[in-house]
């Protein structure tokens, strides 16, 4: 399968714990963006990179929240400190940097915090 | 304030119907018009696109409808089959493509 992939699907962590969250984009798509979606509602844009670059953060992405994409290949989302409000599911979409619009998306990854 | 406006909320459509979901935008900027279809556990996945230079974009069953000076554009699903079945979403972006903004989606149920 050569779709985005994100580990893990699931992940169940007690309030104050760090977790962190690991995204594996098309091969060769130079930008990887994160999403957040919350039960019954669209996925709202949390950052995006441009190989290695973090190009854009949205005002979600509190100061516990931090993404890196060290070899412009996967990327990492971390969440310091968790709380019940970051119960959500953490999208990945890749696409290529010229060419088209089309941004792909991985599973998700799912959080609950206890 | 939310970028897209999306409706319905929920859908019901018997088998071999129409399906018709609605989004609205006030972004002149937007020039990119996506629809994603989500089922439950998954990641939304690409259905069909529009760019605002054409005003009707058709593949198979999924029609975009778009209508600049209203600001407006729909998604018809001919001949709708209950794998039809899911969660969908319009979204909107501006020409850098740097992020989406999504709808709040429509859940649409098509009964057998």
């Amino acid at each position: 399968d050569t779709g985005v992939s994100q580990n893990p699907r699931h992940k169940i962590t007690k309030r104050g714990q760090n977790v962190t969250f690991r995204c594996d984009p098309i091969s060769e798509h130079n930008r990887l963006y994160w999403y957040r979606q919350t039960l019954g509602q669209g996925p709202e844009f949390l950052t995006y990179f441009q190989n290695e670059a973090q190009l854009e953060k949205s005002r979600l992405l509190s100061d516990r929240f931090s993404a890196e994409r060290p070899k412009g290949s996967f990327s990492t989302l971390e969440i310091q400190r968790t709380e019940q409000g970051d119960s959500a599911m953490y999208l990945c979409a890749s696409s290529l940097l010229a060419g088209g619009y089309e941004q792909y998306f991985g599973p998700g990854t799912r959080l609950t915090v206890t | 304030q939310q970028q897209v406006k999306q409706s319905p909320q929920s859908l019901i459509v018997q088998k071999g119907g129409i399906s018709i979901i609605n989004c609205a935008y006030e972004n002149t900027a937007f020039d990119y018009f996506p629809w994603y279809q989500q089922f439950p556990g998954k990641g939304p996945a690409l259905l069909i696109a529009i760019r605002p230079d054409v005003s009707e974009k058709k593949e198979g069953r999924f029609t975009i409808s778009f209508n600049k000076s209203a600001k407006q554009f729909s998604l018809h699903i001919m001949d709708s089959q209950p794998g039809d079945s899911a969660t969908y979403f319009c979204a909107a972006s501006v020409y850098n493509f740097n992020k989406f903004y999504f709808g709040s989606g429509t859940k649409l149920n098509v009964k057998p």
